[in-house]
């Protein structure tokens, strides 16, 4: 089955400036590649995902990148704010009709220092 | 307003009392899905349904059952819950399948 691995742990930077998070994953077949934000105490929200047929995805300060070949995705946050502090979490999915399976990585802890 | 509810929201249980997770969406989403969360390990998928009666396992169903009777409708059934089940469980559900999926408030369980 999939493994995704997410690294670091946890991450501090000064508010301003950029974080990045990685993300290794097993099964060549995975094409969709999420990132959800988990604040203090509450539910996991998506921010943003990728496909497997495109390399990059930005919205606003947050871009993801995916190298298929690598087998590898980053979500990179710039211009960094308080509340961007939280735990990050990647995950991968061969999602096509009938193999719907999600895989998370194990989490990043995001501290952002004013 | 658009939810996915989950009830209850904090059980304490003991060693072999069967118990029951309901998960409830209005959003009227085919796709649904338990997950558990403990400290170090993040997020894994316990069962998702495609459908109403299309169930399959995640990546740790041992020691739990799911049905899909309605489309709104995803329980998570422990029949013999352990002491190592003590977690964090969210429902999700969504649209399109494992895509963009909404998650619940989240069940705090403890079994003794």
């Amino acid at each position: 089955g999939e493994n995704v691995e997410q690294h670091p742990s946890t991450l501090s930077v000064q508010e301003g400036d950029s974080a990045v998070i990685k993300c290794t994953y097993s099964d060549s077949a995975s094409n969709y590649f999420p990132w959800y934000k988990q604040e203090l105490g509450k539910r996991p929200q998506l921010i943003i995902d990728i496909r497997s047929n495109v390399g990059e995805k930005k919205d606003q300060r947050i871009a993801v990148t995916l190298n298929k070949t690598a087998k590898h995705f980053s979500l990179h946050i710039t211009e960094t704010q308080p509340e961007d502090s939280a735990v990050y979490f990647c995950a991968a999915s061969a999602s096509n009709f009938g193999n719907e399976k999600l895989t998370f990585g194990t989490g990043t802890r995001l501290t952002i220092i004013p | 307003e658009a939810q996915v509810t989950q009830n209850p929201r904090y059980l304490i249980t003991v060693t072999g009392k069967k118990l029951t997770v309901t998960c409830s969406q209005n959003m009227n989403h085919e796709y649904m899905s338990w997950y558990r969360q403990d400290p170090g390990l993040g997020l894994r998928q316990i069962y998702y349904s495609m459908n109403v009666e299309v169930t399959d396992k995640g990546d740790v169903p041992e020691g739990y059952k799911v049905s899909r009777k309605e489309k709104r409708n995803f329980p998570l059934i422990l029949e013999s819950p352990s002491p190592n089940q003590t977690s964090l469980y969210f429902c999700a559900s969504s649209s399109q399948g494992a895509e963009t999926q909404y998650f619940g408030p989240g069940t705090r369980l403890l079994v003794l």
